[in-house]
């Protein structure tokens, strides 16, 4: 079945960098973008980027451009998200998606199970 | 951005109860709109897509209506397995942006 499986969890100090993994599997891992959504403690949903595994340039949301990088390895099948400088604003659970489109129409689904990152000193 | 409002934040229901939650975008976004149920420790869930497509192996009591600026999701009769947080996604154009979700909780 189509599957996302992230990284375990991470305790960073402020100020170190973070990579978040996702691999897929069950489908055809270039052809389908991988979308990035984070959840801080207690809050919303809150976009990040999106990559397509195909290659070109990933798009980030404005909030995390040049702190936040998004990679693929193909011969993995595998997404990743890395993010430097964290402070404790930066705790949240991290999660990537599959964005299926038919025509104009896209949606994101399946998601990861999440990855706990905490920032803390 | 596309701001997305929601209402209400939360809402307290009881089993059988019909529910409605809307979403309004700042700006048109044709029907590019998706709602996802998040149960606490897990990740979102697909309910609707594209404003009004059952995603398979959703129960047909959800229903998503609307276009341009404002949406609605509808939970027919709710049942206990609904109780959750809900949140409207704008798929039309980046960034995409969530509302601010909708916790439906127990009356």
């Amino acid at each position: 079945q189509v599957q996302l499986v992230q990284s375990g969890a991470e305790v960073k100090k402020p100020g170190a960098s973070l990579k978040v993994s996702c691999k897929a599997s069950g489908y055809s891992f270039t052809n389908y973008y991988i979308h990035w959504v984070r959840q801080a403690p207690g809050q919303g949903l809150e976009w990040m980027g999106i990559i397509n595994p195909s290659g070109g340039n990933p798009t980030y949301s404005e909030k995390f451009q040049g702190r936040v990088t998004m990679t693929r390895d193909t011969s993995t099948s595998t997404v990743y998200m890395e993010m430097s400088s964290l402070t404790s604003e930066d705790t949240a659970v991290y999660y990537c998606a599959r964005r299926d489109v038919v025509g104009s129409t896209a949606w994101l689904d399946p998601w990861g199970q999440g990855t706990l990152v905490t920032v803390s000193s | 951005a596309i701001q997305m409002t929601q209402s209400p934040s939360s809402l307290s229901a009881s089993v059988g109860d019909r529910v409605t939650i809307t979403c309004r975008a700042s700006q048109g976004i044709r029907n590019d709109l998706g709602w996802y149920q998040q149960k606490p420790g897990k990740a979102p869930k697909l309910l609707i897509y594209g404003t009004s497509n059952l995603q398979s192996g959703v129960p047909s009591r959800f229903s998503g209506s609307g276009s341009g600026t404002d949406f609605t999701l509808t939970i027919s009769s709710l049942q206990p397995e609904d109780f959750a947080t809900y949140y409207c996604l704008q798929d039309y154009n980046y960034p995409w942006t969530f509302g601010q979700g909708t916790k439906v909780e127990i009356k």
